[in-house]
């Protein structure tokens, strides 16, 4: 079955302690992003990637990083989580970048206390 | 880079009710642009996206989108809502490399 998964689900943390959510997808997809969804603001585009070892800024960049180094996984970290990372994040992928329809993951709701 | 708004944040209507939801984006290039569907608990689901061609584009459980290019209009359409049809409704817009997502709908079916 094709699919975005991406763990965990649901996390818990303190400000500072860095973490890492996965996001992988067994379509073969060149483009991955992630974008994290808040109340009255819509998804945003943090990072994406149009293939390995190739990443860019989306719209929302600051606190994350991302990496690239196989097709089908595309992490993101936070170095030092801030209670404003607070949010329901999504990872997508696509075929390629020109306008192919995104997959979204299931989402991970993070809590930075 | 491009950018989308949808207005009228909260709809509420009845069933059978007819349903319009209105988008409009500004980028200066060639655009595809998309509505996806949030229901409650879950991750975003296409409903229909429009790349070129007809303008009038028809997707899943009803629902109809018209790309007018002159007024940078992608405005939703069902004309008989159904109670399922409750959920959060997002517009977006792909230029380049990005896709830009309105801020949504929230738009709820009375029984």
């Amino acid at each position: 079955e094709a699919q975005v998964t991406q763990n965990p689900r649901y996390l818990i943390t303190v400000t500072g302690k860095k973490l890492t959510v996965t996001c992988s997808q067994n379509m073969n997809h060149e483009y991955m992003s992630w974008y994290r969804q808040d109340p009255g603001l819509g998804l945003r585009q943090i990072y994406y990637s149009m293939n390995v070892e190739v990443t860019d800024k989306g719209d929302v960049p600051e606190g994350y990083k991302v990496s690239r180094k196989e097709k089908r996984n595309f992490p993101l970290i936070l170095e030092s989580p801030s209670p404003n990372q607070t949010s329901l994040y999504f990872c997508a992928s696509s075929r390629d970048r020109l306008g192919e329809t995104q997959y979204f993951g299931p989402g991970t709701r993070l809590l930075v206390l | 880079a491009q950018s989308v708004s949808q207005h009228n944040h909260h709809v509420i209507l009845s069933e059978a009710a007819s349903l319009e939801l209105g988008c409009n984006y500004s980028y200066g290039g060639t655009v595809n642009l998309f509505w996806y569907v949030q229901y409650p608990g879950q991750h975003l689901q296409l409903l229909l996206k429009y790349f070129s061609g007809d303008p009038l584009v028809k997707g899943i459980k009803g629902f109809e989108a018209e790309f007018i290019k002159s007024k940078f209009s992608f405005n939703l359409r069902k004309p008989s809502v159904q109670w399922s049809d409750t959920a959060e409704y997002f517009c977006a817009v792909r230029g380049n490399n990005r896709l830009a997502f309105g801020k949504g709908n929230q738009v709820v079916v009375i029984p």
